[in-house]
């Protein structure tokens, strides 16, 4: 069965502490793997896209890399404001997505 | 930067009221989504279109029309609204080879 797992659920960091999230798939013929990050109350807003296996993308102090099972979403030195939920899809058909259900990250100043 | 418009941020509506959602996006867009987001479900896709006119069902589309008379615009429609349809409701717009851009989202209580 087709699966997106992103894990932790939640993450506390201290502020400077850097961490990686992960997400998970079992999808076959895979076409992108998307993060997003997502604001209380608000939609999620577009990261990165990864294609193929040893691919990285890099973003102020996020870097998403890709393998054949799973992406890590990495936060260098993160500060408060990167406090969110982040999100991870994963594109199996041209306008077919599967979403995991997030990582929830609080940052401590 | 493209931006997707959701007509309301907070509804409430009573059982078996019938619900429009209403989205719009600026970029000329083909393919617009409406999803709904409920906690520890993620995102489910309820229905998309890839044209004007065209939709296509996703994995929920139970309780739920769609209309895509003009290209800029999208609208959810909640036949008879009950309160297992209570979420947050978020519209998507994408274009070829991009990540969704999605609007900030209708969270709706149905009483």
């Amino acid at each position: 069965e087709d699966q997106v797992t992103q894990s932790p659920e939640a993450l506390r960091l201290q502020e400077g502490e850097s961490s990686s999230l992960n997400c998970s798939y079992t999808v076959s013929g895979l076409r992108g793997l998307f993060w997003y990050r997502q604001d209380p109350g608000k939609g999620p807003e577009f990261l990165f896209t990864l294609y193929s296996a040893g691919e990285e993308k890099e973003k102020e102090r996020l870097k998403a890399t890709l393998t054949k099972k799973e992406s890590f979403l990495h936060i260098t030195a993160p500060k408060p404001e990167d406090s969110a939920t982040y999100l991870c899809a994963v594109q199996y058909n041209f306008n077919k997505f599967y979403f995991g259900s997030g990582t929830k990250l609080n940052v401590k100043p | 930067d493209v931006k997707v418009t959701q007509s309301s941020r907070y509804l409430v509506k009573r059982t078996g009221e019938k619900v429009f959602l209403e989205c719009v996006q600026d970029m000329d867009h083909e393919n617009m989504f409406w999803y709904r987001q409920d906690p520890g479900l993620g995102l489910r896709l309820i229905y998309f279109s890839y044209d004007v006119k065209m939709k296509e069902k996703g994995d929920i589309p139970e309780g739920y029309s769609v209309s895509r008379e003009k290209k800029e615009r999208f609208s959810l429609i909640l036949e008879s609204a009950s309160t297992n349809q209570t979420s947050m409701y978020l519209c998507a717009s994408r274009g070829a080879n991009y990540g969704y851009t999605f609007g900030s989202g209708t969270r709706l209580t149905v009483v």
